[in-house]
């Protein structure tokens, strides 16, 4: 069974750019989840969906992120326009319902930003 | 809020010896518990989970036990590898909110 892919692993773009990232959950997974893991530090919450509805997203800093998951299975998250302190790994993951439940979230590896 | 403190790393031991990864966390109520761990180039995965106090968690070696008169969540195991090397999460969630993570402890292995 595949397990979550995202795209791109690895980002260099100069401040003030846009940028994207890709998540392709697990099958059957309607719980989806981005995470921003800063370097020496845990992943925090960005926002979660249900399906395809955003059900928190208190955590997504709405005047330049922006996240999207059309017919409740891939998902996007966009930055425009990236800052400097946007430099970090973007983590997307999957589960079968909510962390409450079965407490097991299924990651990807992982897309690494890097501002200039 | 909720929170988790893990011990700083990153750990050093010699392969065999006994591990320790300390782990206290602050809730509102009565969390579920859980160590994840994230080998070089990998994606996080779930270690080990307990839901209840006194419940214990274990996997691959790995063991964890839920102390709720310590708001405790070590993670221990009895003779460390060198495949062992990765960084640990140690995490919470409460009422089936988001995933709380600790800040992460590498652990290095040597042979």
């Amino acid at each position: 069974e595949a397990g979550v892919v995202q795209s791109p692993r690895y980002k260099i773009i100069e401040k003030k750019q846009p940028v994207a990232f890709w998540c392709n959950p697990i099958s059957g997974h309607n719980t989806l989840y981005w995470y921003l893991q800063n370097l020496g530090q845990g992943p925090e919450l960005l926002i979660r969906y249900e399906n395809e509805e955003a059900v928190d997203d208190s955590q997504l800093p709405k005047d330049r992120f922006s996240a999207e998951r059309l017919k409740g299975v891939d998902s996007t998250l966009k930055i425009q326009p990236a800052e400097l302190g946007d430099s970090a790994v973007y983590l997307c993951a999957s589960s079968l319902s909510r962390t409450g439940d079965t407490g097991e979230l299924f990651f990807g590896e992982g897309s690494r930003l890097t501002v200039l | 809020g909720n929170s988790v403190t893990q011990m700083e790393g990153p750990v050093t031991l010699s392969e065999e010896a006994f591990l320790t990864i300390n782990c206290t966390y602050t809730a509102t109520g009565y969390p579920s518990l859980f160590w994840y761990v994230q080998y070089p180039g990998e994606g996080l995965q779930l270690l080990l989970k307990a839901t209840k106090a006194d419940d214990k968690g274990s996997n691959k070696g790995f063991e964890a036990t839920y102390r709720k008169e310590t708001t405790s969540f070590h993670l221990e195991k009895g003779s460390v590898q060198v495949s062992d090397s990765a960084v640990y999460f140690c995490a919470l969630s409460e009422y089936g909110n988001k995933l709380v993570f600790g800040a992460g402890t590498i652990l290095r292995v040597k042979s």
